[in-house]
């Protein structure tokens, strides 16, 4: 069963920092396109970072480049996603998703983890 | 980056009823675009994908149709399981781009 679980939100200050787990079974992480997507309160799906197949390439958001780090451990299988410089607005549930494997392009994301929420705030 | 625009933003419907929700994107997709559906404290689900392509385990009461930059999302007869917010998701370009969401609310 392909799954994903999401672990490492809470509270933090603005302006630390905070590392995001996403531990994949079922699949291996090595061989399809990552994602982080997060959803801030009330508000939509916002699409962060993508860490493509080669584990080298890697896209992120205006509003957190230079600020995120998405990274993956294909011995522990697990997505990571380093978020430091944290602003209010960073306040969200993030989600780790599964892409597209390499020569079979769909364009969606699947599975979605259950997601894990952050919250950022004095 | 492309922008997506749903309408409405949310319907309400009656179990039975035929739902349709629309998609614009500001350039055109070259058919790449996805629908999800998001119940809260749940993961969002992939609906459609390549803008006609029903993800497997999906119902058949779920399809999607369009092209260039107009899509649509349609429920042909909507199941009290079908109450959730859908969004639009283009996947011809980064940064991946999301529409703002259309609720779908038991009238």
């Amino acid at each position: 069963q392909v799954q994903l679980v999401e672990s490492g939100g809470g509270v933090v200050q603005p302006g630390r920092s905070l590392r995001l787990s996403c531990a994949a079974s079922g699949f291996s992480i090595s061989t399809y396109d990552m994602h982080w997507v997060r959803q801030a309160p009330g508000k939509g799906l916002e699409w962060v970072a993508i860490i493509w197949v080669d584990g080298n390439n890697k896209y992120y958001a205006d509003s957190v480049k230079g600020r995120f780090t998405i990274s993956r451990d294909t011995s522990k299988n697990t997505l990571y996603l380093q978020m430091n410089s944290l602003r209010d607005e960073d306040t969200a549930v993030y989600y780790c998703a599964k892409g597209d494997r390499v020569g079979a392009p769909t364009g969606g994301f699947d599975p979605w983890g259950q997601g894990t929420l952050v919250t950022v705030s004095s | 980056d492309i922008q997506m625009t749903q309408s409405p933003s949310s319907v309400s419907a009656s179990v039975g009823d035929r739902v349709t929700i629309s998609c614009r994107a500001s350039q055109g997709l070259n058919n790449w675009l996805a629908w999800y559906q998001h119940k809260p404290g749940e993961a969002p689900k992939l609906l459609i994908y390549a803008t006609s392509s029903l993800q497997s385990g999906v119902p058949s009461r779920f399809s999607g149709s369009g092209s260039g930059t107009d899509f649509t999302l349609t429920i042909s007869s909507l199941q009290p399981e079908d109450f959730a917010t859908y969004y639009c998701q283009q996947a011809n370009s980064f940064p991946r781009t999301f529409g703002q969401g259309t609720k779908v609310e038991i009238k």
